[in-house]
């Protein structure tokens, strides 16, 4: 059992780029989270879905984008990156919400130089 | 959106020592309140969760208890070991704009010297 996978760990991309940070999971959670963690700042928000086809914005949605076709599947794209997006992300799965567990993937680590 | 205030920020604790976070809240609903820990490199993970019917709940070496009165949770780890050195969030369920979201605190550093 793979629990919640992400690629890639680590990252590099130059001001402007794009890319897609991927995340599957494959114990049919319905609840899944994309959060951003910043040194001394706990974790934050950015989209989260409460199963495929229905995605909505957390506390810092902007510069990101993210879709669900499926119910394994939570991409998020970050479309023109600037250097603020420099930061840890994870993606995160849960059965039933808020007031169940969550399962975190291992991270990407994203530098925009 | 609920706030959650964590500290202290870091700790640094002998072995065998015990280790005290606090975390206050705002909101007086709640069903769930998990602490989660995190080691370098990895992801949070749960540690131990708390439901409000109980005041206290133990796992181990690892105890959260609960004070209604000052809206506050502590995660006391007894006996600490230098294995215990990670990062620990508490969070809460956010019941408010985003569903079905946790907000987390912002961490303790937890330092277990030998």
């Amino acid at each position: 059992n793979a629990g919640v996978t992400q690629t890639p760990k680590f990252r590099i991309l130059k001001i402007g780029q794009s890319m897609t940070l991927q995340c599957t999971q494959d114990m049919n959670h319905n609840y899944m989270y994309w959060y951003r963690q910043d040194p001394g700042m706990g974790l934050k928000l950015i989209y989260y879905s409460v199963g495929a086809g229905i995605t909505d914005k957390g506390e810092v949605p902007n510069g990101y984008n993210v879709s669900r076709s499926t119910t394994e599947d939570f991409p998020l794209r970050l479309e023109l990156a600037a250097p603020s997006q420099t930061s840890v992300y994870f993606c995160a799965s849960s059965y039933r919400g808020s007031n169940t567990e969550a399962f975190f993937g291992q991270g990407t680590r994203l530098t925009v130089v | 959106q609920q706030q959650v205030k964590q500290s202290p920020q870091s700790l640094i604790v002998q072995k065998g020592g015990i280790s005290i976070i606090n975390c206050a809240y705002e909101n007086t609903a709640f069903d769930y309140f998990p602490w989660y820990q995190q080691f370098p490199g990895k992801g949070p993970a749960l540690l131990i969760a708390i439901r409000p019917d109980v005041s206290e709940k133990k796992e181990g070496r690892f105890t959260i208890s609960f004070n209604k009165s000052a809206k506050q949770f502590s995660l006391h780890i007894m006996d600490s070991q230098p294995g215990d050195s990670a990062t620990y969030f508490c969070a809460f369920p956010n019941y408010g704009g985003s569903q079905g979201n946790l907000i987390f605190g912002k961490g303790t550093k937890l330092s277990v010297k030998p």
